[in-house]
């Protein structure tokens, strides 16, 4: 059945080691959406991507990096210039070309803890 | 500068009673919202939505009120159950769709027994 799949759901780093996680949607979304979740804070955007080999950065892009070589994936690299990269990560696809009043689809999330 | 504000951390209501989310946004461009749910550990799943055209969507259980005027919408959740102790989060658009969304910073909300 269709979806989007973040994995692992938890992942533990240490501190100055960049970590990718992973997303995988077989929606046949165009776009692709990174955001992150702290506690008592609502989603913020990281990155999203509107197309194959295209993206933009969101809200907080500093010290993530992107790619977005498949349309059904679309990989997050949180690197060691990322100052507090302990949260939960969130990946959410959209339907975008002919799309009116849908909404953004979420995976199951992945929790980094950065020892 | 938060754009979309729910004021209100937690929120503990009486299972069988009603319960009132309240969201409020400050960008006189957004025209499309939405609430989603979140369960701990989980990824958020879509409620209900409203356009700006509208000012009220009702699906089952749930209603999404909007007033443009006091750039204020609510989700009523009628009767209410212990399932839908979680977390809500309004979202808001400034085009008719949710390519880019922004969101408030959520309601724990609690269904007593």
């Amino acid at each position: 059945d269709g979806g989007i799949t973040q994995s692992p759901k938890y992942l533990f780093r240490k501190e100055g080691q960049n970590v990718t996680l992973s997303c995988e949607q077989n929606l046949n979304h165009d776009a692709m959406y990174w955001y992150r979740q702290d506690p008592g804070q609502g989603l913020r955007l990281i990155y999203y991507s509107q197309i194959v080999n295209d993206f933009q950065k969101g809200d907080i892009a500093e010290g993530y990096s992107v790619s977005r070589e498949k349309k059904e994936s679309f990989p997050l690299t949180v690197t060691s210039a990322q100052k507090n990269p302990t949260a939960f990560y969130l990946c959410a696809s959209y339907p975008w070309r002919g799309s009116s009043y849908n909404e953004q689809f979420f995976g199951p999330g992945t929790r980094l803890t950065v020892l | 500068d938060q754009q979309v504000k729910q004021n209100s951390p937690s929120l503990s209501v009486q299972e069988g009673r009603i319960s009132i989310l309240n969201c409020d946004y400050t960008n006189s461009m957004f025209d499309y919202f939405l609430w989603y749910k979140k369960y701990p550990a989980e990824g958020p799943t879509f409620l209900i939505s409203i356009s700006s055209i509208k000012d009220k969507n009702e699906d089952g259980r749930f209603t999404v009120f909007l007033n443009k005027s006091a750039k204020h919408l609510s989700l009523h959740i009628v009767p209410s159950q212990p399932g839908d102790s979680a977390v809500y989060f309004c979202a808001a658009s400034d085009i008719q769709g949710a390519q880019k969304l922004v969101f408030g910073q959520g309601t724990r909300l609690t269904i007593n027994p």
